[in-house]
């Protein structure tokens, strides 16, 4: 079945620092992508919707130059936190929507990065 | 737009016991619905989706739901708890002419199993 393969699934950095997150889409290409953000004990909150080859659409309240994303081939979107601080440590989990070879559409989830600022 | 209402955070129950998640949406068409999984310090995981084909899903691990138009619910269910399944479980609902499919997920209920 698809896959999307999610690295790194834990990150620890300084505050200050950039942090770059990888979302590819394994046995089939994913014409969209999209990010969430799990905050603790919370749900989780789409950040932004990407299409491959155009600018991602963000949603309300997200700061698309601190969180970058990138969507340059079908098999692969990367968020880029910025300028990481502390109050963005959170659980980042990205999803991808494709179809695969045998025609089927797909939507399935990556397992998530832990991401840790001091 | 859609929303989606878990009720409830927390649900504990014994081990054996019935599980029983309630998720209520509201959708201005028919909507696609899922309940997702998320095991501790692991991603989201598909539990079961209901698609427009027969009301009663039934997915992984013995879980089961039942969209309900008339209650405009889709309350997940399981016969007999086990430990493992202690988690945190995610109801999402996606508007079937929406080219992206993007989810609105609830707010999520944590699920305790006690011996």
């Amino acid at each position: 079945g698809a896959v999307v393969s999610q690295h790194p699934s834990r990150v620890i950095c300084k505050s200050g620092t950039s942090v770059k997150i990888e979302c590819r889409s394994l046995d089939f290409q994913a014409t969209t992508m999209f990010w969430y953000r799990q905050f603790p004990k919370k749900s989780l909150m789409l950040m932004a919707t990407s299409n491959e080859g155009s600018k991602a659409t963000y949603e309300q309240g997200v700061e698309k130059d601190k969180f970058l994303i990138n969507h340059a081939s079908l098999t692969l979107s990367t968020l880029t936190v910025t300028s990481a601080h502390p109050e963005d440590s959170s659980f980042y989990i990205c999803s991808a929507r494709g179809v695969e070879s045998s025609g089927a559409n797909v939507l399935t989830f990556g397992a998530g990065s832990r991401l840790t600022v001091l | 737009a859609q929303s989606v209402t878990q009720l409830g955070s927390h649900v504990s129950v014994s081990e054996g016991a019935l599980v029983l998640l309630r998720c209520n949406y509201s959708s201005s068409v028919p909507p696609y619905l899922f309940w997702y999984v998320q095991y501790p310090n692991q991603g989201l995981q598909l539990l079961l989706k209901y698609t427009s084909a027969a009301t009663l899903v039934k997915g992984i691990n013995g879980f089961e739901a039942e969209f309900k138009k008339s209650e405009t619910s889709f309350h997940l269910t399981k016969p007999s708890a086990h430990m493992s399944d202690a988690a945190e479980y995610f109801c999402a609902v996606s508007h079937p002419n929406n080219a992206g499919n993007m989810l609105t997920f609830g707010g999520g209920t944590r699920l305790m199993v006690k011996p």
